[in-house]
């Protein structure tokens, strides 16, 4: 079935060095992604959208690009501090429908 | 900033009992989701509820599940009779749209049944 899934389970990096993190999807019409940011204990925590309208987001430290034409989503974090290590997720949505549907995740582990 | 509160933090019931968990979505907010996580495993995505009626469900969400919004403010979700594999974290989220939107999640419910 069409799914949304990470390549890298978990990913450390030393502080002040920026992240990458990939998602890659399949369902062809998607054309809203979120990135959310899970920290033990927590819900997901929006980070970041963007639309299939676009192939790049920037926001606070954080940018998304989108590749529609491979169906790949990134995420990445400038100067990543210690309070950004947790469980980043992508999640896709289609105007089909108002369902979610999250990828498997990668762990961000940053080295002081 | 507003966010979703979700009541209790953690749940421990009877296999075979009900259970209802309970959320206070953001107050300006019209979509409302239910989701769960099953330990290691990714979000899954439950139901959507509008305007008083289920928008849109997954196949998890069958005829032991159903959701209410009792009042104004409060969003629940009841499993009539649990089993062992309703074990998961159940996170409430609600949207102001549904188009193009993020959905805002709250700390979750951690249900154990026993």
């Amino acid at each position: 079935g069409e799914s949304v899934g990470l390549h890298l389970p978990t990913l450390s990096v030393q502080e002040g060095d920026n992240s990458i993190i990939n998602c890659a999807y399949s369902n062809s019409a998607s054309d809203y992604f979120i990135w959310y940011k899970q920290e033990s204990g927590k819900g997901p925590q929006f980070i970041i959208d963007i639309r299939s309208n676009m192939d790049k987001r920037q926001g606070q430290r954080v940018t998304v690009l989108l590749n529609k034409t491979v169906k790949h989503l990134s995420l990445q974090i400038a100067a990543t501090q210690p309070g950004d290590s947790a469980v980043y997720f992508c999640a896709e949505n289609h105007n089909a429908g108002n369902m979610l549907t999250f990828g498997g995740g990668t762990r961000l582990m940053v080295k002081p | 900033e507003p966010e979703v509160t979700q009541t209790p933090s953690h749940q421990v019931t009877q296999m075979g009992q009900e259970v209802i968990l309970r959320c206070v979505p953001i107050s300006n907010h019209l979509y409302f989701y239910w989701y769960r996580q099953i330990l290691g495993q990714k979000v899954e995505f439950l139901v959507s509820f509008y305007n008083n009626e289920i928008s849109e469900k997954s196949e998890i969400f069958d005829d032991q599940f159903s959701v209410e919004r009792p009042d104004g403010s409060n969003f629940t979700l009841k499993i009539r009779s649990t089993k062992l594999e309703d074990s998961a974290m159940y996170f409430c989220a609600s949207s102001e749209e549904t188009l193009d939107q993020p959905q805002h999640f709250g700390d979750g419910t951690r249900l154990s049944i026993l």
